[in-house]
């Protein structure tokens, strides 16, 4: 294990659904990132927290918010999402200050909406 | 053009064979360059890293960066079942910020 956890592991909502993806780390890292990833199509950053601060937000839909509460926990709430949503949203941290600045995944949530 | 290209696969090898992976890309500042790897139902881990150009062996393992071609490739000898994944590639200008590549499915058949 990574020591990054991700829950639920597997999501199924409707698009008038509300939920929330949970990520923990437990590495004492500092930075904390959203990705989604699609098949056959390269990981897309969509969140990045420094210090339980968004430094980035790569236009990503207002259906999607993140939300950090502390340096260990990582949201991601959705609401009405689109069917072409669905894919693999993965949590990563990392501990920055370090050149290359090494990025540990979770497992992911396999998001089906339908 | 995209920044950072590489072959989606799949890839079958038999056991024991020599696997080249590769990725291509644009942007001729990138300096670090990595390797992941990603086993089915799982995030990807980091596998090895090179910064600027030249070689690095880990093992079975050897990346190698052509800064000149805008290339770089992973090469794994005596490739065995449980090497079975896809391989990402990811580079960045800093360290930090970086592009990955979709990504090349191997399997590797007993």
């Amino acid at each position: 294990e990574t020591g990054v956890t991700q829950t639920p592991r597997h999501l199924v909502m409707g698009m008038t659904n509300k939920k929330s993806l949970k990520c923990e780390q437990h590495l004492g890292h500092n930075a904390m990132y959203w990705y989604k990833q699609s098949a056959k199509k390269p990981l897309e950053l969509m969140f990045v927290y420094s210090l339980e601060e968004r430094v980035e937000n790569n236009s990503v839909p207002s259906r999607f918010s993140p939300e950090c509460p502390n340096s260990s926990h990582l949201f991601l709430h959705l609401h009405t999402l689109q069917p072409e949503d669905s894919a693999l949203y993965l949590c990563a941290s990392s501990p920055l200050g370090q050149a290359p600045d090494t990025q540990y995944f979770g497992p992911g949530t396999r998001l089906t909406v339908l | 053009q995209k920044e950072v290209e590489q072959d989606p696969g799949p890839l079958s090898v038999p056991e024991g064979a020599i696997v080249s992976l590769n990725c291509t890309y644009s942007n001729s500042a990138f300096q670090y360059f990595m390797w992941y790897r990603q086993y089915s139902r799982k995030g990807p881990e980091l596998l090895m890293y090179t910064y600027s150009s030249g070689n690095k062996e880990d093992g079975r393992f050897t990346a190698q960066v052509d800064k000149s071609s805008k290339y770089i490739s992973l090469f794994i000898r005596d490739s065995q079942p449980s090497d079975s994944a896809t391989y990402l590639c990811a580079m960045s200008l800093e360290g930090q910020n970086f592009v990955f590549g979709p990504g090349t499915r191997l399997s590797v058949l007993p």
